[in-house]
């Protein structure tokens, strides 16, 4: 059973940082594609990055220079570094995995809670 | 960026009605687009990918269609559980991009 476990949400103030990770099993991070996907409390869905089985990476132009994706093999564990927050980043982050390329999102995490407020 | 979006934004419906939700992109996707449920506080789930697909495990009352620009999501028979709010996704491009959404509601 394929299982993608979100952590690292909570509150934090605006110009804060927080890292955000997913835990995976059931499938290897490094053999397909693990995405950010996050979704603002009442809104619709935002794609924010992606880190590819050859470890290429792409980021939305709303989260470029601010956000970071990264993997650990090892730990079969994805990241999500947040620098330079701002309130409109508060959301239900959602870590999601795809196949390859032109393929859609099938599985994804229960989500993680970043609140940025003062 | 590929803009995509849907209509209705809302949708008004009864148990047993066949509801249709309609999702465009403002440029051609062939068939690499996606439809997923949502209820509330849950995370979404695919129901259909390569605008026609079912997922394994979706009911096949479920059925999508169209190609290019324009699709259709198709309920034939709607349920009490199929109440939600329904996505429709391109993965066209470099940056995969969501409509607004369509919540249908219970009449």
């Amino acid at each position: 059973e394929v299982q993608l476990v979100e952590s690292g949400g909570g509150l934090i103030q605006p110009g804060g940082s927080l890292r955000l990770s997913c835990a995976v099993s059931g499938l290897t991070v490094s053999s397909t594609y693990m995405s950010w996907v996050r979704q603002a409390p009442g809104k619709g869905l935002e794609w924010l990055s992606v880190i590819y089985s050859d470890g290429q990476i792409q980021y939305a132009d709303s989260v470029r220079g601010r956000f970071t994706i990264s993997r650990d093999n090892s730990e079969n564990t994805v990241y999500l570094q947040m620098d330079s927050l701002r309130a409109d980043d508060s959301a239900v982050y959602y870590c999601v995995r795809s196949r390859r390329w032109t393929t859609p999102f099938d599985y994804w995490g229960q989500g993680t809670l970043v609140t940025v407020s003062s | 960026d590929i803009q995509m979006t849907q209509s209705p934004s809302t949708l008004s419906a009864s148990v047993g009605d066949i509801v249709t939700i309609t999702c465009r992109a403002s440029q051609t996707i062939s068939t690499w687009l996606a439809w997923y449920q949502q209820k509330p506080g849950t995370a979404p789930k695919l129901l259909i990918y390569d605008a026609s697909y079912l997922q394994s495990g979706v009911p096949s009352r479920f059925g999508g269609s169209g190609s290019g620009t324009e699709f259709t999501l198709t309920i034939s028979g709607l349920l009490p559980d199929d109440f939600a709010t329904y996505y429709c996704q391109q993965y066209e491009s470099i940056s995969p991009t969501f409509g607004p959404g369509t919540k249908v509601e219970i009449k």
